[in-house]
Formats: C-alpha cells, sequence, structure tokens
C-alpha cells in the first residue's frame, strides 16, 4: 500500500498570501496525483490532476508540481473562500487509490 | 450539467443491511468508471472501491474488500454501495465519485454531495 503524508497538518495564513502545501509518497506514484479541496459539509472538489494540471473552472492561483514522491499545491494569493482542508490521492498503485491525511487550511 | 445525485440519510441498526445509490446524468454512465469514498465523523477520506458500468469490473481497496459489495444497474444509471450486516464502525458519510476518463488509472472529477449512514448498535 501507498502510504500519502501531508504536510503541514494545519497552516495559519493571511488572505492575500502565498501558500505550499506538500504530499509524500512511500514510493514512487509518477505524476498520478490529484489535489482535492474540502469545505465543512460539501463534497470534496477536484483541483489539480496529473500532479500539474487544472481542473475545469479551477482559478490559476492554484498550481501544482512535483513527479515521483515529492509534490506541491500552490496557492499564490489566497482569496478568504480557499481556506478548507486540502487532499492530495495516488492513483498510480491499483487496486487501492489511497488519500493523504490532509492539510486543514485555516484564517491567521 | 453532469452530475451524481445520491440517496439519502440512513440510520439503520447493527446487523441490518443496507444498499446505497448513486445516480449519473448528463453523460454516458456506462463509460466511466464509478466509485465510492468513505469519510468517518471528524476524519479524512478513505478510498473504497471503483466499478465500471460497461462490464461491472470492479475493484476493491483491501480495507473494504469482505466488508462491502458494489454494483451497478446500467437501466437506471446508478451505482450502488451495500452492506449485509452494518456495524456501528460504518458510521459514516459515502460519497460517489466518477473517475476523469474511462481508465480505471484515474481520480474522480464529479462527485456526489454524500450519504449519511449512521449505525446504532
Amino acid at each position: 500500500e501507498i502510504v500519502l503524508t501531508q504536510s503541514p497538518g494545519t497552516l495559519s495564513l493571511s488572505p492575500g498570501e502565498r501558500a505550499t502545501l506538500s504530499c509524500r509518497a512511500s514510493q514512487s506514484i509518477s505524476s498520478y496525483l490529484a489535489w482535492y479541496q474540502q469545505k465543512p459539509g460539501q463534497a470534496p472538489r477536484l483541483l489539480i490532476y496529473g500532479a500539474s494540471s487544472r481542473a475545469t473552472g479551477i482559478p490559476d492561483r492554484f498550481s501544482g508540481s512535483g513527479s515521483g514522491t515529492d509534490f506541491t499545491l500552490t496557492i499564490s494569493r489566497l482569496e478568504p473562500e480557499d481556506f478548507a482542508v486540502y487532499y492530495c490521492q495516488q492513483y498510480g498503485s491499483s487496486p487501492m487509490y489511497t488519500f493523504g491525511q490532509g492539510t486543514k487550511l485555516e484564517i491567521k | 450539467d453532469v452530475q451524481l445525485v445520491q440517496s439519502g440519510v440512513e440510520v439503520k441498526k447493527a446487523g441490518e443491511s443496507l444498499k446505497i445509490s448513486c445516480r449519473g446524468s448528463g453523460y454516458t454512465f456506462n463509460n466511466y468508471w464509478i466509485g465510492w469514498v468513505r469519510q468517518m465523523p471528524g476524519k479524512g477520506l478513505e478510498w473504497v472501491g471503483i466499478i465500471y458500468p460497461g462490464d461491472s469490473d470492479t475493484r476493491y481497496s483491501p480495507s473494504f474488500r469482505g466488508q462491502v459489495t458494489i454494483s451497478v444497474d446500467k437501466s437506471v444509471n446508478t451505482a450502488y454501495l451495500q452492506w449485509s450486516r452494518l456495524k456501528a464502525s460504518d458510521t459514516a458519510m459515502y460519497y460517489c465519485g466518477r473517475h476523469r476518463g474511462s481508465s480505471s488509472t484515474d481520480n474522480f472529477d464529479i462527485w456526489g454531495q454524500g450519504t449519511m449512514v449512521t449505525v446504532s448498535s
């Protein structure tokens, strides 16, 4: 089973600042990594797939990078609606497409 | 619009059976893998498994194999997640999701609204 470790667990920032979230895989997953945003009481929303491709309708302040075992989600300038929990998911190792434990992005 | 609509809240007793549903619309249902994700109260996301409606090919996480059954009824564009004997530890929100493409090696791009399952002991 591939384990994804996200860091930090909680990130406290102010609107307008830059956010950098990390996801590390226990073995190589090439670029088979997605990022999701989840707000309280809502279903997850796809932000990034293939490690760096933005999903339809996602603002360009969201960007993803990395390959192999180390991945990063960057939010260039935080908007108030960006404060949420973010999950990474690997889909390179069937049959268990695991999620990371999540990073909570909170307002400082 | 492409969407997945899930069945409503369920409150059950331990030992009972349950089948929840996820209906797809706005796309060719048979051509996209559809799957399930568990979120226990206050916790993260856990991948349960996926099914391909075209031929009912099903893949399970080892953690959930034997605990749940994923099925599909193509005639009504609906996928199902079922339990034969519920446990209190099955209490969670269950989301369905559609794969972005037609490959099993893919992520979810469309999500249902979630079905809350509460099991009392």
